[in-house]
C-alpha cells in the first residue's frame, strides 16, 4: 500500500539558508500534520492542513511557513536557517473529511535536516 | 497545557520476562491515548489506542483516569519487540488531532 512520502530523506544546509521540505500524503488523506523531533528530544507538533486550509499551529517558527496544494501534498518551508533548526522532521497524514473521533495519523519516513 | 511523560529512556529485558512500559499524562479534559511504535529503520506506527482496547503483538494498555496513566504491558517480551516506543495524546478529533508525544522509551529484548 502507498505511504505517506516525504523528500528529500536528508538536506544538509548552512546558516541563514533557506530549505523547502516535501510531504506526499497517502492517497486520499485530505489532512497533513508536520512534527519537529530535535535530537534526543520527543516529536513536536508544528502546523497541520486539513483541505488545502491552516486547521492547527503550534510551537513553528515564525521563519516557517508551509501550505498545503490542490494536490494535497504540502511544503514547508524554513527560512534563515539556525543550527538549532537542525532535526528530524516528520509529516503524518490522515483523513479528516466526514469523520468524527480521532483518525490515524499515518507518519512519512522523516527528513532529516543538518544545518552547519 | 497538555503533557506526556515517559520517565525512562531505556528498558532492557530478556526474551520472555515481562514488559512494562510507563506512560503519564496531564490534561483537564479526556483525552485519546496512543502507542506509537518505530522499529529500525522504519517508520512511526501507530501500536494501539485506549479507545479501541485491542491487544496488538500481545500488547495491552489500559487507561487509568484516577492515575492519568496509560502504561504499556506485554506478558512475554520477544526479540522482535526491540524498538522505540512513544505515548501521545491527543485532545481534539477530525481533522485537528494533532498528537502531543512523550520523549519515547527505548525497549531493548535480549536472546
Amino acid at each position: 500500500a502507498a505511504g505517506v512520502i516525504q523528500s528529500p530523506r536528508h538536506l544538509i544546509k548552512e546558516k541563514r539558508e533557506t530549505a523547502t521540505l516535501k510531504c506526499y500524503p497517502i492517497p486520499r488523506h485530505d489532512t497533513v500534520y508536520w512534527y519537529q523531533q530535535g535530537p534526543g528530544q520527543d516529536p513536536q507538533f508544528l502546523i497541520s492542513f486539513y483541505e488545502k486550509m491552516q486547521s492547527d499551529k503550534g510551537s513553528i517558527p515564525d521563519r516557517f511557513s508551509a501550505q498545503q496544494f490542490s494536490d494535497y501534498h504540502s511544503e514547508l518551508n524554513m527560512s534563515s536557517l539556525e543550527l538549532g533548526d537542525s532535526a528530524l522532521y516528520f509529516c503524518a497524514s490522515s483523513l479528516g473529511r466526514g469523520t468524527s473521533g480521532y483518525n490515524e495519523q499515518f507518519f512519512g519516513p522523516g527528513t532529516r535536516l543538518t544545518v552547519l | 497545557a497538555q503533557r506526556v511523560t515517559q520517565p525512562e529512556k531505556l528498558l532492557s529485558v530478556f526474551k520472555g520476562a515481562p514488559v512494562e512500559l510507563k506512560c503519564n499524562y496531564s490534561y483537564s479534559g479526556s483525552p485519546e491515548l496512543f502507542w506509537y511504535v518505530q522499529y529500525s529503520r522504519q517508520r512511526l506506527q501507530l501500536l494501539l489506542r485506549h479507545i479501541s482496547r485491542e491487544s496488538i503483538k500481545g500488547f495491552t494498555a489500559d487507561l487509568n483516569k484516577g492515575e492519568t496513566s496509560f502504561h504499556l504491558k506485554k506478558p512475554f517480551a520477544q526479540e522482535e519487540d526491540s524498538a522505540m516506543y512513544y505515548c501521545a495524546l491527543s485532545t481534539d478529533t477530525g481533522a485537528n488531532s494533532k498528537l502531543t508525544f512523550g520523549k519515547g522509551i527505548t525497549l531493548s529484548v535480549r536472546p
